[in-house]
């Protein structure tokens, strides 16, 4: 009955090597978001989707590719890692979304923490 | 652009004193302020929130925080510190306007002496 979930919850790999991070909510939210947890602990968000439709794009590299295959699956997919993509990644959701005219409420996931060796 | 300043990096308090996070925000309009914790290793964990009404907000594990929008402050407070409450302490912005976006103070990290 988990309500926001991540998979892998560790990811060991190489730079240079692609990897992707899986994030599935059972809300039935229709917006997620990813947020990136740097080594200083600081939080940041990367990315938004709205019914499949992204919303928010930081300035993140082109490296950096969010994909919704449905409104309850938003994946991260990260090409040629390198040491600074080491983090911990968190999946968010929330009803609604930009169509309303109040903020509407994060769920997070796990966290998904990502090693770059 | 909205922004979360959290003045205090490390605080260090005894186990069964109070304890008060600091949070400051800048957003032009009515803010929707949250306070998240951090264990070692885990995820976040959101303590309260605060929508509208009551400026006094209660939450989880007996911790409080008031808004005040003439100081554009949320802080965070619990009257008897246990040693499981170390961990970091985030506050947090949300944001419609700018597509529902959550932004986040640096953090505080808590460490109880016994």
């Amino acid at each position: 009955d988990t309500a926001v979930s991540q998979t892998p919850k560790y990811l060991v790999t190489q730079m240079g090597n692609d990897k992707s991070i899986k994030c599935e909510q059972n809300l039935g939210h229709d917006t997620m978001y990813w947020y990136k947890q740097d080594s200083k602990k600081f939080l940041k968000i990367m990315f938004s989707y709205n019914n499949k439709e992204l919303i928010i794009n930081e300035t993140v590299p082109n490296r950096f590719s969010p994909k919704s295959p449905d409104k309850a699956h938003l994946n991260l997919h990260i090409n040629s890692l390198e040491l600074g993509d080491s983090a911990v990644y968190f999946c968010a959701s929330s009803p609604t979304g930009v169509r309303d005219g109040s903020y509407n409420e994060q769920f997070f996931g796990p966290g998904t923490r990502l090693t770059v060796l | 652009a909205q922004s979360v300043t959290q003045p205090d990096i490390h605080i260090t308090v005894s186990e069964g004193a109070s304890l008060e996070l600091r949070c400051n925000y800048s957003y032009g309009a009515t803010p929707y302020l949250f306070w998240y914790v951090q264990s070692p290793g885990q995820g976040l964990q959101l303590l309260l929130k605060y929508f509208s009404g009551d400026t006094l907000v209660q939450g989880i594990k007996g911790f409080e925080a008031e808004f005040k929008r003439s100081q554009s402050s949320f802080n965070l407070r619990k009257p008897s510190v246990h040693w499981s409450d170390a961990a970091e302490y985030f506050c947090a912005v949300g944001a419609w306007a700018a597509g529902n976006k959550l932004t986040f103070g640096g953090g505080t990290r808590v460490l109880v002496k016994p």
